[in-house]
């Protein structure tokens, strides 16, 4: 079982649409979580990060973790085509550097 | 702030030969990161730096694998010989101290291993 795991897509919404984008992961000891934006043929952006449960909102997008179902949710409102990129989410822990990727999600965002 | 600089930005390369990326972090930036993305997947860490050492190399294949960073700035990653599984994009990344709010990323270096 992979630590982190992302339906791979795509997700194709028209211009305007609510996106919802989820992962889930296994280890309880992630304690930080973060998602990144992925052009092609760039490497990834940073775009949010909690620690623990929450919400936490910035313009358009709105992160939420829920650690009782280890569950991570990015929601992307008012989506527009500039959207339309591959999605990763990222796990690490309170003692770790390290942080584990999933395997992305693709997002189109029709005109 | 200048970004993660990278080169080169593609290479091809024939299985068994050797070859070498680049990578310049943001200034300041103590922690420096080496992640391997194959087609489809996620990044995977091969080997981070606190500035001149060492913290996890534990997925570096250090048969064929190696990486420096020397006055705790500059990095190289080599692989000798490669293998046509070696194809992937080849992601440096850099942070102020552990991360904590997460890492900046170059645009990388596409490897193809014919």
């Amino acid at each position: 079982q992979k630590e982190v795991e992302q339906d791979p897509g795509p997700l194709s919404v028209p211009e305007g649409a609510i996106v919802s984008l989820n992962c889930t992961y296994s280890n309880s000891a992630f304690q930080y979580f973060m998602w990144y934006r992925q052009y092609s043929r760039k490497g990834p952006e940073l775009l949010m990060y909690t620690y623990s449960s929450g919400n936490k909102e910035d313009g358009r997008f709105t992160a939420q973790v829920d650690k009782s179902s280890k569950y991570i949710s990015l929601f992307i409102r008012d989506s527009q085509p500039s959207d339309s990129a591959t999605y990763l989410c990222a796990s690490r822990m309170d003692s770790s550097y390290k942080l584990i990727f999933g395997s992305g999600t693709r997002l189109l965002v029709r005109p | 702030e200048a970004g993660v600089a990278q080169s080169p930005r593609y290479k091809i390369i024939e299985k068994r030969q050797s070859v070498a990326f680049w990578c310049n972090p943001i200034s300041g930036h103590a922690t420096l990161y080496w992640y391997q993305q194959i087609l489809g997947q996620g990044p995977k860490l091969l080997i981070q730096f606190q500035n001149n050492g060492v913290v996890d190399d534990s997925q570096l294949p250090k048969d064929r694998f190696s990486a420096e960073r020397l006055k705790g700035v500059d990095s190289t990653l080599k692989i000798q010989p490669a293998k046509l599984e070696d194809s992937a994009v080849y992601l440096c990344a850099s942070s102020l101290d552990d991360g904590v709010y997460g890492y900046t990323f170059g645009s990388g270096t596409r490897l193809t291993v014919v």
